[in-house]
């Protein structure tokens, strides 16, 4: 069975700092993993997913990832925070297979918030 | 192009109501889910529809039942709601294929009394 631990629920950075979203996976097969985003009162988002294409993953609105499998790590980052990056980031692992039966494990979420 | 809508957006039920949660997405895809958020907990897997006539029980299917009536719409009832139904419920759709998107609804608030 697969899994991944999200280290931090909450996690605040300064506008204009570094931002470093952890998360580690185990998978009994190689993965496919995805990072999402939650706004309040809103729907999830993709911001990117490794496919085992690249390790090194671009999204949405300046995020990416790498993909690192001896660490079974795949965190999250950006250069540099803005103010409308404050919402809840899941990772979410899913078996590398396609049965058509294949479901995602979500993390248990990590909050960020924005110092301004 | 909608996208995965829900209703309703938010719900007060008393224990022991009854309500189904209704799903529908237009972007012809195979697979539904449902799932539910928890503080602390993540989304959390209750049924999910590989395709169209099939169900299958996720992670947290007790208290729950579900339809999926046809390929756009998938519902989720609670048949006799309890306190600990209380949670924020989302709809999700994606195409077969195990590296594509999931594609998620607004969601439905629910408090259970």
């Amino acid at each position: 069975a697969q899994s991944v631990t999200q280290l931090g629920s909450h996690v605040s950075v300064s506008e204009g700092a570094l931002v470093l979203l952890r998360c580690n996976y185990s998978s009994s097969v190689p993965p496919y993993l995805f990072w999402y985003v939650q706004y309040p009162n809103q729907g999830l988002q993709l911001l990117l997913k490794y496919t085992s294409a690249a390790t090194l993953v671009k999204g949405i609105n300046g995020f990416e990832a790498e993909f690192k499998k001896s660490e079974t790590s795949f965190h999250l980052t950006k250069p540099s925070a803005h103010m409308s990056d404050a919402a809840e980031y899941f990772c979410a692992v899913k078996r590398g297979s396609n049965f058509g039966n294949e479901k995602l494990t979500f993390g248990t979420g990590t909050r960020l918030t924005i110092i301004p | 192009n909608a996208g995965v809508t829900q209703t309703p957006k938010f719900q007060v039920l008393k224990t022991g109501q009854s309500m189904t949660l209704q799903c529908a997405q237009d972007m012809n895809h195979n697979s539904m889910y449902w799932y539910r958020q928890d503080p602390g907990m993540g989304l959390r897997l209750i049924y999910y529809s590989a395709s169209e006539g099939t169900t299958d029980k996720g992670e947290v299917p007790n208290g729950y039942n579900v339809s999926r009536l046809n390929k756009r719409e998938f519902s989720l009832r609670l048949e006799s709601a309890a306190p600990s139904q209380t949670s924020v419920y989302f709809c999700a759709s994606s195409t077969r294929l195990a590296w594509e998107t999931q594609y998620f609804g607004p969601g439905t608030r629910l408090l259970v009394l």
